[in-house]
């Protein structure tokens, strides 16, 4: 079955820590490539997305994420993070006529 | 202008009440969802509407009835409300080969 899968459930990290964050995906065939971000109480918010070209891409807030094919990943990542990316991360793929589909989210806490 | 929006942003209510959340989107989307986000915020689709057609519809309990009056409305019926079905409900738009957009969400609170 399809599925998108994210690594890690809870990330604590100190301000200034790089952050990393795991996503696989088990389709074949061409995908668009998402992650979302939830602040605490509030909505989705589009951190970046990928639908062709550099494999690079960047988002808003310094996030940046690499779709490397071969592996089927989506890695999100940021160099140095703040108290304020406290929140809960989620990788999203879509196919073109389907719905986009989540993993389970990963919570990410930023100590001050 | 809010491109996707959601009414109630909360709603609360008694087990056995039948309830409706409304959606409408003005970004001229022909594809509309319904997704539920649980307490351990887990994201679910349960339906999709292309052009006012249901095309998706997940393992939802009939109690659950969508409807779309026109493809920038989704609205979304539940009946005989039950304790489990209290979450976060997301509405969402998108248009191939786009993003796609989420509404603000309404959270339900079944008593």
């Amino acid at each position: 079955a399809q599925s998108v899968s994210q690594h890690n459930h809870h990330v604590i990290l100190s301000e200034a820590a790089s952050l990393e964050l795991g996503c696989n995906y088990s389709y074949g065939g061409t995908v668009n490539l998402f992650w979302y971000v939830q602040y605490p109480g509030q909505h989705l918010q589009l951190l970046l997305k990928y639908f062709s070209g550099d494999p690079l891409v960047k988002g808003i807030k310094g996030f940046e994420a690499e779709f490397i094919k071969s592996k089927f990943s989506f890695n999100l990542r940021k160099p140095s993070v703040q108290w304020s990316d406290t929140a809960e991360y989620f990788c999203a793929v879509k196919k073109a006529g389907t719905a986009l589909i989540f993993g389970k989210g990963t919570t990410l806490s930023v100590s001050s | 202008d809010t491109a996707v929006s959601q009414t109630p942003k909360y709603l609360v209510t008694q087990m056995g009440n039948d309830k409706s959340i409304k959606c409408e989107q003005n970004l001229g989307h022909d594809t509309m969802y319904w997704y539920k986000q649980d307490s351990k915020k887990f994201l679910k689709i349960m339906f999709s509407y292309n052009n006012k057609e249901l095309i998706i519809n997940e393992t939802v309990p009939n109690r659950f009835s969508p409807k779309s009056p026109d493809k920038a409305h989704l609205n979304l019926h539940i009946n005989s409300l039950e304790l489990g079905d209290s979450a976060v409900y997301f509405c969402a738009s998108s248009q191939d080969p786009g993003g796609v957009n989420f509404g603000p969400g309404t959270r339900l609170t079944v008593t």
